[in-house]
This record gives C-alpha cells, sequence and structure tokens, in this order.
C-alpha cells in the first residue's frame, strides 16, 4: 500500500504569510495528487487535483507542485478564511486511494 | 448544481450494522463513481471504498473487506454503504463523495455533509 506523510502536522501562520506544506509518497505516484482543504465540522473541499491543477471556483492564492514522491501545497498570501486542515491525498492505485494525516493551520 | 444529500444521524449497538444513504443530484449519476471516506472524532480522512454508478464495480479498502458493501439504486440516484459487525472504533462521520476520473488524475469534486454513525453499548 502506498504511505502518504504530511509536514508540518500543524502550523502557526499570520495573515499575509506565505506558507507551504509538504507532502511525501512511499513511492513513486507521477502526479496523481489531491489536495483538499477541511474546516472543523464541514465536508472536505478540493483545492488542488492531479498534483497542480486548480479545482474551479478555488482562489489562484493556492497553487500545488511536484510529482513523484514529493509535493507541496502553497498559499500565497494566507487569508482568515483559510485557516483550516489540509489534507493530501494520492490516487495513484487505481482506486485504491490514500489520505495524508493532515496539516492544521492556526492563527499565530 | 451538484449535491449529495445525505442520510441523519444513526446510534447502533457493537455488532449490529449501520446503512447510510447518499442522494445525488445535480448530474448524471451513472456517469460518475462514488466514494466514501470516514472520520473518527479528532482523526484525520479514511477512505473506505469507491462504487461505479455506472456498472456497479466496487473496490474496498482493504482494512473493511468482508465488513463493508457499498451499493447504488440508479432509479433514485442514491448510493449505500452498510457497514456490519459495529465496534466501537467504527464511530466517525461517514461522507460520500463524487469521484470524478480521466486518464491521467481522480478527484472527489463534490461531498455530502456527513452521517455521524455512534456505535455504544
Amino acid at each position: 500500500d502506498i504511505q502518504m506523510t504530511q509536514s508540518p502536522s500543524s502550523l502557526s501562520a499570520s495573515v499575509g504569510d506565505r506558507v507551504t506544506i509538504t507532502c511525501r509518497a512511499s513511492q513513486s505516484i507521477s502526479s496523481y495528487l489531491n489536495w483538499y482543504q477541511q474546516k472543523p465540522g464541514k465536508a472536505p473541499k478540493l483545492l488542488i487535483y492531479a498534483a497542480s491543477s486548480l479545482q474551479s471556483g478555488v482562489p489562484s492564492r493556492f497553487s500545488g507542485s511536484g510529482s513523484g514522491t514529493d509535493f507541496t501545497l502553497t498559499i500565497s498570501s494566507l487569508q482568515p478564511e483559510d485557516f483550516a486542515t489540509y489534507y493530501c491525498q494520492q490516487s495513484y492505485s487505481t482506486l485504491l486511494f490514500t489520505f495524508g494525516p493532515g496539516t492544521k493551520v492556526d492563527i499565530k | 448544481q451538484v449535491q449529495l444529500v445525505q442520510s441523519g444521524a444513526e446510534v447502533k449497538k457493537p455488532g449490529a450494522s449501520v446503512k447510510v444513504s447518499c442522494k445525488a443530484s445535480g448530474y448524471t449519476f451513472t456517469s460518475y463513481g462514488i466514494s466514501w471516506v470516514r472520520q473518527a472524532p479528532g482523526q484525520g480522512l479514511e477512505w473506505m471504498g469507491w462504487i461505479s454508478a455506472y456498472n456497479g464495480n466496487t473496490n474496498y479498502a482493504q482494512k473493511l473487506q468482508g465488513r463493508v458493501t457499498m451499493t447504488t439504486d440508479t432509479s433514485t440516484s442514491t448510493a449505500y454503504m452498510e457497514l456490519r459487525s459495529l465496534r466501537s472504533d467504527d464511530t466517525a462521520v461517514y461522507y460520500c463523495a463524487r469521484t470524478e476520473y480521466s486518464s491521467s488524475w481522480y478527484r472527489f469534486d463534490y461531498w455530502g455533509q456527513g452521517t455521524l454513525v455512534t456505535v455504544s453499548s
């Protein structure tokens, strides 16, 4: 099974900060990597798919990069509504999906 | 607009079964799959399995094999997830998510609101 790790597990940041979250796969997953945002008590929301494609309606301050085993989600200028937990998800194993453990972004 | 509306919260005793529904609207149901994802209190997301709404093909997470069954009713555009032999560690919010796929990606682009299943004696 493909395992996913994320770092950091949590971070504190201020509005306007540039934030970077890293996701690593236990084996190469090409670009089969998605990013989701989840706020407390809410369902996850798709932000980025195929490592770097911005989902429709998602602000352009969110971007994704990487391929193979190492991936990054970047928020270029953190906004108050971005305080949430972020999960990566691999979809390389055909119809066997795995989520990372999550990165909680809170207010400094 | 695309919507996935799930059934209400459930309380079950250990050893019982639960069946959660997910009614889709706003798109052609049989053109997409449905995945089920659960989240235990204070924990991360766990993928449970996937079903094709086109032909009913399924794929389940290995740890749930034998306890979970996913089905669809195309006449009502509804997906179902049944989990049997419930244990306390099955207590979680259960989500359905529309699963779209192409030759180079999969994505869970719309999600239901979640259904809390509590397993307690």
